[in-house]
């Protein structure tokens, strides 16, 4: 057990829906990352946020979003979406936001579009 | 861009052998990290062992070990002692240092799936 926590496990929901996926990093991380696996794109960083605020941005959607609230838990919402967005998203937090930090992964949200 | 490239998607091992995951990147960075994380039928992603770019020393955790060729941007992992637990996805994974004030993120390879034979 790493120690983040993520919400749903598992999701399937139709084309053009939205939903929002919940992670709650390990107590005292500050960042979190949010990261996409997929069969054809394999694993791909979307976001990472820094006690807050947004640090970095990978290939995100603009159909997606996603915050980190005071509480340091963070949301990646998912709308409008395609038969191309099933994948595992994994979040990911550490303490700080350096290589030398290193990143516990939660299990995961399984999102199938039908 | 840096990219990180896994040429082996699949590999087989006999139980107590030893086997060796290959991994190259690119980068213009001098300083960096690379890792080798593990990601077992759970799906669940486990860190296997980290390397500093600007450590010359290779890593090594238990049967766990790493070459590491900073000239020819290689970083392969070496498992020892194979076990039937060691069964999984094994990814490389590239991180750069000079992003540590303003964020970054992992860089992941493609993945080589790892099977244990009894």
């Amino acid at each position: 057990d790493s120690g983040v926590t993520q919400t749903p496990k598992h999701l399937i929901t139709a084309t053009g829906q939205r939903v929002t996926l919940r992670c709650s990093p390990r107590s005292g991380d500050l960042s979190v990352y949010w990261y996409q696996q997929s069969l054809d794109q394999g694993l791909q960083f979307l976001i990472q946020y820094y006690n807050g605020e947004e640090r970095a941005k990978g290939n995100i959607l603009e159909r997606f979003s996603a915050q980190q609230f005071p509480d340091l838990h963070s949301e990646l919402n998912l709308s409008s979406l395609e038969l191309g967005d099933s994948a595992l998203y994994f979040c990911a937090s550490s303490l700080g936001q350096g290589g030398h930090n290193e990143q516990f992964f939660g299990p995961g949200t399984r999102l199938t579009v039908l | 861009a840096q990219t990180v490239t896994q040429s082996q998607p699949e590999m087989s091992v006999q139980e107590a052998e030893t086997v060796t995951l290959s991994c190259t990147y690119d980068t213009s960075e001098s300083d960096y990290y690379l890792f080798w994380y593990k990601q077992p039928p759970s799906r669940q992603m486990i860190l296997v062992i980290r390397q500093e770019a600007y450590k010359q020393q290779n890593a090594t955790e238990n049967r766990f070990s790493v070459n590491f060729q900073k000239a020819a941007k290689s970083f392969s992992l070496k498992i020892s002692d194979s076990q039937l637990g060691d069964a999984a996805m094994y990814f490389c994974a590239y991180f750069p240092r000079g992003e540590e004030t303003s964020g970054s993120r992992l860089t992941f390879g493609e993945g080589t799936q790892l099977t244990v034979n009894p």
